[in-house]
């Protein structure tokens, strides 16, 4: 099975611009979650999709929206870019079977999106 | 609130000697837990998961973790490690009941000497 793909794999972004990145789960997971990972803040969650509904949200401004396809992809909008946000940004999917419990899944995660923004 | 701390931000050790990454956990109910790696540059790579039953839990690249209800941990060990094993570790605990999210530790930063 091919593992979860993101894309673009680098982006550079000005103040106040707009961006949006894409995230393809593993076939068959119908979870898909993100997170941004910086220097100082470390893995955060921003927020997590399941049959195209946000389930989970993390304590990130209205600024940062994502949703999802009815194949599992996933996108996730930045808009009015800040120089904080810099950072890599990670999709993870899981199976999210009802053995156990949703949460139980393990979840995958792609390379990530490096987004630098000056 | 559930946290993870993982005490030790940077360990160096010499190849072949071995390895003991230390993680501990707050969380109110049975946890899920997880190591995960990271090389520079790439994304998070499973190492190994305990979500039930023995607490010693084996995963890839010669890994093991072991679960300590009494003292809220979830140490990661390897016998021998090798230049390869050089980059980041982070355990995680995972929440159950539809909640996908991970919380994370900050962090171990792995240096190995040769």
């Amino acid at each position: 099975k091919a593992g979860v793909t993101q894309t673009p794999r680098y982006l550079i972004k000005t103040r106040g611009q707009q961006v949006t990145l894409s995230c393809s789960p593993i076939s068959g997971h119908r979870s898909v979650s993100w997170y941004q990972q910086t220097p100082g803040q470390g893995l955060q969650f921003l927020f997590e999709y399941f049959s195209e509904t946000q389930r989970n949200k993390g304590n990130f401004p209205g600024r940062f929206s994502g949703r999802q396809f009815s194949n599992s992809r996933s996108e996730m909008n930045v808009s009015t870019l800040e120089l904080g946000d810099s950072a890599l940004y990670l999709c993870a999917s899981s199976a999210t079977g009802l053995a156990g419990g949703p949460g139980t899944d393990t979840q995958y995660f792609g390379p990530g999106t490096r987004l630098t923004v000056l | 609130a559930q946290s993870v701390t993982q005490p030790d931000i940077h360990i160096t050790v010499s190849e072949g000697a071995s390895l003991e990454l230390r993680c501990n956990y707050s969380y109110g109910a049975t946890p899920y837990l997880f190591w995960y790696v990271q090389s520079p540059g790439q994304g998070l790579q499973l190492l190994l998961k305990y979500f039930s039953g023995d607490t010693l839990v084996q995963g890839i690249k010669g890994f093991e973790a072991e679960f300590k209800r009494s003292q809220s941990s979830f140490n990661l060990r390897k016998p021998s490690v090798h230049w390869s094993d050089a980059a980041e570790y982070f355990c995680a605990v995972g929440h159950n009941f539809g909640n996908e999210k991970l919380t994370f530790g900050t962090g171990t930063r792995l240096t190995i000497i040769p």
